[in-house]
């Protein structure tokens, strides 16, 4: 099955700065990529996604590049802020089923 | 956010006794699906289920089962709890298009004594 691996475990950056989460899979067949925001006590939520045709997306501060050949894809977060402080897990979705990263505990310092 | 709802929030029981949590989903997806949750390993696909009664295992299966019998319900089964099943549990449900992400419930924080 797919291999989803999520680097780094903890990230700590300083309000304003960019934050970077990398991700990489096996499986040539899987086809999206969603990444999840987890706060805690609660369950994940989608953020951004990007299909295997695609080779980035941007939605206002956070944005996902994929490389196919490479089988790697990446979170971007500019300008963070102290409430983007969360885990978050990136997907790869092969035929109906989701293999997720380990996780990445963002924290924020204002 | 898709009307997902998981009971109980919370459960502590003991070893080798029956649980069943519930997944409940107003949003008429097709596809639903139990994962589990433990530090260092992300969430991993415990079973899911593509329409009523159909059911396929994910890659920590055993010691799990799962029922379908109606679109909107989703029911997980430790048939005999043992302490490694002690996990947060998260329902997730989709609509089955290739591309199209999943949405998560609250999720249930079992405790196995």
């Amino acid at each position: 099955g797919e291999n989803v691996e999520q680097h780094p475990s903890t990230l700590s950056v300083q309000e304003g700065d960019s934050a970077v989460i990398k991700c990489t899979y096996s499986d040539s067949a899987s086809n999206y990529f969603p990444w999840y925001k987890q706060e805690l006590g609660k369950g994940p939520q989608l953020i951004i996604d990007i299909r295997s045709n695609v080779g980035e997306k941007k939605d206002q501060r956070i944005a996902v590049t994929l490389n196919k050949t490479a089988k790697h894809f990446s979170l971007h977060i500019t300008e963070t802020q102290p409430e983007d402080s969360a885990v978050y897990f990136c997907a790869a979705k092969d035929f109906n089923k989701f293999y997720f990263g380990s996780g990445t505990k963002l924290n924020v310092k204002p | 956010d898709a009307g997902i709802t998981q009971s109980p929030r919370h459960k502590v029981t003991e070893t080798g006794t029956p649980v069943t949590l519930r997944c409940h989903q107003t949003e008429n997806h097709r596809y639903m699906y139990w994962y589990r949750q433990d530090p260092g390993h992300g969430l991993r696909l415990i079973h899911y289920s593509y329409g009523v009664k159909d059911t396929d295992k994910g890659e920590v299966s055993d010691g799990y089962s799962v029922s379908r019998s109606k679109t909107e319900d989703f029911l997980l089964t430790l048939e005999s709890a043992t302490s490694s099943q002690t996990s947060v549990y998260f329902c997730a449900t989709g609509t089955g298009a290739s591309t199209d992400t999943q949405y998560f419930g609250p999720g249930t924080r079992l405790t196995v004594l």
